[in-house]
């Protein structure tokens, strides 16, 4: 069984470029959220994806967009980078009938310079 | 609003002994409180959880209570090894449009010392 894994690990970027993270879920899980983690701060909800629409938004601006796969595997996109946007970026997958259980990647480590 | 507050930011025990972590949830609809390892470089990884049907749960060394009227629940690990070292959070699962989502503690780092 294999996990959930991102890519890449980090990436660094200036100010008002744009930026696209990877991630394949978990092997049976059909459903990826992707969640925003400051420094020490614990993640933070941005989005949820199921069946390649998006079915759930956190407190995010529209600059944050995201997409799904036919293969369940997912990208977010951040556009417009901003200084603090520079965080730890986590998807995590989880299957239909227990889908608040998330299995997490670990993670893009992002700076935005 | 969702809110859920974690307790203590940090913790140091000795080898051996036992570990507790409390949270408070605000929403009485959470369902579902997962608690999560999160070791440096790595991604948060579920160490137990608990349903709001079932007051507490236990796996080996770890055990989690639910106090549903109170809205708190809480980690406990027993005979405490320095691997357990690292940062954990809890975390209360609501459903709010269809979908779910987990609102995360700010996270207690554990520091075991042998």
């Amino acid at each position: 069984e294999t996990g959930v894994t991102q890519s890449p690990t980090h990436l660094i970027k200036t100010r008002g470029q744009q930026v696209t993270l990877r991630c394949s879920s978990q092997s049976g899980h059909n459903t990826v959220s992707w969640y925003q983690q400051a420094l020490g701060q614990g993640p933070q909800f941005i989005f949820q994806y199921y069946r390649e629409e998006e079915n759930g938004r956190g407190n995010f601006p529209p600059r944050f967009s995201g997409l799904q796969f036919p293969n369940y595997s997912s990208e977010l996109n951040v556009n417009a980078l901003e200084l603090d946007d520079s965080a730890l970026y986590l998807c995590a997958s989880s299957w239909t009938g227990e889908e608040e259980k998330l299995f997490f990647g670990s993670g893009t480590q992002l700076s935005v310079l | 609003g969702e809110n859920v507050e974690q307790h203590p930011s940090t913790l140091s025990v000795q080898e051996g002994d036992s570990a507790v972590i409390k949270c408070t949830y605000s929403d009485s609809a959470s369902n579902y409180f997962p608690w999560y390892k999160q070791e440096l470089g790595k991604g948060p990884q579920l160490i137990i959880d608990i349903r709001s049907n079932v007051g507490e749960k236990k796996d080996q060394r770890i055990a989690v209570t639910l106090n549903k009227t109170a809205k708190h629940f809480s980690l406990h690990i027993t005979e405490t090894q320095p691997e357990d070292s690292a940062v954990y959070f809890c975390a209360a699962s609501l459903l709010s449009g269809g979908y779910n989502k987990l609102i995360f503690g700010a996270g207690t780092r554990l520091a075991v010392h042998p």
